[in-house]
């Protein structure tokens, strides 16, 4: 069963400093990994997609990288800013029954930047 | 922009009570997942379609939930009766085909809270 863990659970900095959050898999048979970003309350917003044939993708000031083989990928977030401050998640894509697919969560980690 | 369109955003309801959640994927998206997000945790699939087709229900406690796509557009998940222990965030996504590299788009969500 595929499990995804993500560390640290609650991250706080300072604005301005960058920073990692990690996210590993125990099986690394996945089609591709979402990085996604949840305000309290609020739905899921999709911040990076990698395909499990590439090594990173960026969007602005994140970067997320993916290593298959370790089973593990990890976001980055350069010059943080208290807006980024939300619970952060990742998700892996792999196959489920019937020839579909499905996504499995992390727990998330929650940021907060501190003006 | 378009978005996955989900109500109501919140619902109170008592035990032994009946809820319905509803929800309007993207335009041409033709898988529609629900899930549920217990606070502090991450997201788990409940029931998965492929057009108006199930293709994965397998985490869906059918003795009391049931979903629909009838026509393969929007969607219904029904709850019947409402235990304590449905207090959740309830999730629809969707993405374009049975695209295995695509994104997922997630909606606002619908908050139950069952007293």
């Amino acid at each position: 069963k595929q499990e995804v863990t993500q560390i640290p659970a609650a991250l706080s900095v300072p604005e301005g400093e960058n920073l990692v959050l990690n996210c590993s898999f125990t099986d690394s048979a996945i089609y591709n990994l979402q990085w996604f970003r949840q305000d309290p309350g609020k739905g899921l917003t999709s911040l990076l997609l990698i395909q499990s044939s590439q090594r990173e993708q960026t969007s602005g000031r994140l970067n997320a990288s993916l290593d298959k083989s370790s089973g593990r990928s990890t976001l980055y977030i350069a010059a943080s800013q208290p807006g980024d401050s939300a619970t952060y998640l990742c998700a892996v894509r792999l196959p489920s029954q019937g020839g579909s697919e499905k996504l499995v969560f992390g727990k998330g980690t929650k940021l907060t930047v501190n003006p | 922009e378009a978005e996955v369109a989900q109500s109501p955003r919140y619902k109170i309801t008592e035990k032994s009570q009946a809820v319905a959640f509803w929800c309007d994927p993207i335009s041409g998206h033709a898988t529609l997942y629900w899930y549920r997000q217990i606070l502090g945790q991450g997201p788990e699939l409940l029931v998965q379609f492929q057009d108006e087709s199930v293709v994965d229900d397998s985490q869906l406690p059918k003795d009391r939930f049931s979903a629909e796509r009838l026509k393969g557009v929007d969607s219904t998940l029904k709850i019947q009766p409402a235990e304590l222990g449905d207090s959740a965030m309830y999730l629809c996504a969707s993405s374009l085909l049975r695209d295995l590299t695509g994104e997922l788009f997630f909606g606002e969500g619908s908050r139950l809270t069952v007293l």
